[in-house]
């Protein structure tokens, strides 16, 4: 099955530098890359997703790349603020399929 | 329109116990999902309904069951509690639209077994 491994698991920015986070999968049929936000105590929420049809995607301060040759996807969140602190998953599925293999997640921590 | 919907948010149980939680997804959708969320685990998924049927199923042991009613609320149970079983589970509706795939979670319900 889809194994979806994501790096880091914690990371520090200071506030308005860039952060960027990273995630490889394994199953090559993959076609949907959603990355979900989830702050202290909340509910997971959809931020941005890709289809393999696509190479970059962008919504304002946030952007998302994929590579299919390299099976690797990446968010990058530019001027950092206080409420981008979360902790941030990347999933992987084929489209119409709802299961969804997630990775990890990334503690982000924007220092003022 | 009312997000998702989980009861109850908080439950405590004993190893041994069964424990079953709902679930009432956005209205209109269809699709409703489940996952276990444990510190450093991440997501992991449990199953997905579609009117009533089970499509997919996630690699849980067979303690681990659900069911989707006509009006597409779910229920999922766990049997023979084990202390690992303690962990937020989160259930999750789609529209099934033609090419979204974004999943609207619910708070959750946060299971502690002791």
């Amino acid at each position: 099955g889809e194994n979806v491994e994501q790096h880091p698991s914690t990371l520090s920015v200071q506030e308005g530098d860039s952060a960027v986070i990273k995630c490889t999968y394994s199953d090559s049929a993959s076609n949907y890359f959603p990355w979900y936000k989830q702050e202290l105590g909340k509910r997971p929420q959809l931020i941005i997703d890709i289809r393999s049809n696509v190479g970059e995607k962008k919504d304002q301060r946030i952007a998302v790349t994929l590579n299919k040759t390299a099976k690797h996807f990446s968010l990058h969140i530019t001027e950092t603020q206080p409420e981008d602190s979360a902790v941030y998953f990347c999933a992987a599925s084929i489209s119409g399929n709802e299961k969804l293999t997630f990775g990890t997640g990334t503690r982000l921590t924007i220092i003022p | 329109k009312a997000g998702v919907t989980q009861t109850p948010r908080y439950l405590i149980k004993t190893r041994g116990q069964q424990v079953t939680l709902s679930c009432s997804p956005i209205s209109g959708h269809r699709s409703v999902s489940w996952y276990q969320q444990t510190p450093g685990q991440g997501l992991q998924f449990l199953f997905e309904y579609f009117s009533e049927t089970q499509r997919n199923k996630g690699n849980f042991p067979g303690r681990f069951s659900g069911r989707q009613f006509s009006n597409s609320r779910s229920e999922m149970n766990v049997s023979t509690l084990e202390l690992g079983d303690s962990a937020l589970y989160l259930c999750a509706s789609s529209s099934q639209a033609v090419n979204t795939g974004e999943l609207f979670f619910g708070e959750g319900s946060r299971l502690t077994v002791l």
